[in-house]
């Protein structure tokens, strides 16, 4: 089965950049999408297909995708991008929906 | 704006079925372009997808419920729907109803309802 991997935390200081990565066989082959869970709260979709963002995402959320990494970039984080973070693939192989196990950012 | 809603018990018993039915406004789900699907999420844990069915009534599932899921769709109502037989405490959850693009992402989530198995 295909399997993605993903730090379990991830810590920035407040206004610096953030990066989360996602790692799996020849992800680069796929498209990579990201969710941003904050607590109690549904995952939002905050880039799909490896580097694009939906209406009403700031600028400061970016995502790149090679080789067998996949990465969320978050440029000056604020302190209410604490959250956890999900990286999602589609397995063409199996037709099945895969997520990592996702992390937790901390703005210090 | 596109909304989508769970809805279902709270609480069901173990080896009974747990039955969640997902409405959609703002949006028809006989739209042939968009997928509709379930995704849980135990508590403490991370996201796993269940399956998706389309407005055909075309559904698949992750092998992982070894063929206890099944998802069907109303589109008189603009609903769908989660069955899970033979539940156990493993299927306590918070369980999410989401749109899916053919690309992929799950760009709509409903707020997401917690079941919880127990006798």
């Amino acid at each position: 089965s295909y399997d993605l991997t993903q730090p379990l935390s991830v810590s920035v200081a407040l206004g610096q950049t953030a990066r989360i990565t996602c790692g799996g066989n020849s992800i680069g082959s796929k498209n990579v999408h990201w969710y941003q869970q904050k607590a109690g709260q549904a995952p939002v979709l905050v880039i799909y297909r490896d580097n694009n963002r939906p209406s009403g995402i700031p600028e400061r959320f970016s995502g790149s995708n090679s080789g067998n990494t996949a990465t969320l970039t978050i440029s000056g984080a604020q302190a209410g991008d604490e959250a956890d973070y999900y990286c999602q693939v589609r397995d063409a192989t199996t037709v099945l929906f895969l997520f990592g196990g996702g992390t937790k950012l901390t703005v210090l | 704006q596109l909304q989508l809603q769970e809805s279902g018990p709270g609480l069901v018993k173990p080896s009974e079925t747990l039955s969640l039915t997902c409405t959609v406004s703002g949006g028809s789900i006989s739209s042939s372009t968009f997928y509709w699907g379930w995704i849980r999420q135990p508590p403490g844990k991370g996201l796993e997808w269940i399956g998706n069915v389309y407005h055909s009534g075309s559904a698949y599932y992750t092998p992982s419920l070894k063929s206890r899921g099944s998802i069907s769709v109303d589109t008189s109502k603009n609903q769908f729907s989660l069955k899970l037989t033979s539940v156990t405490a493993a299927d306590t959850a918070v369980y999410y109803c989401a749109r899916r693009q053919p690309t992929g992402e799950m760009d709509y989530w409903g707020q997401g309802t917690l079941v919880t198995v127990s006798s």
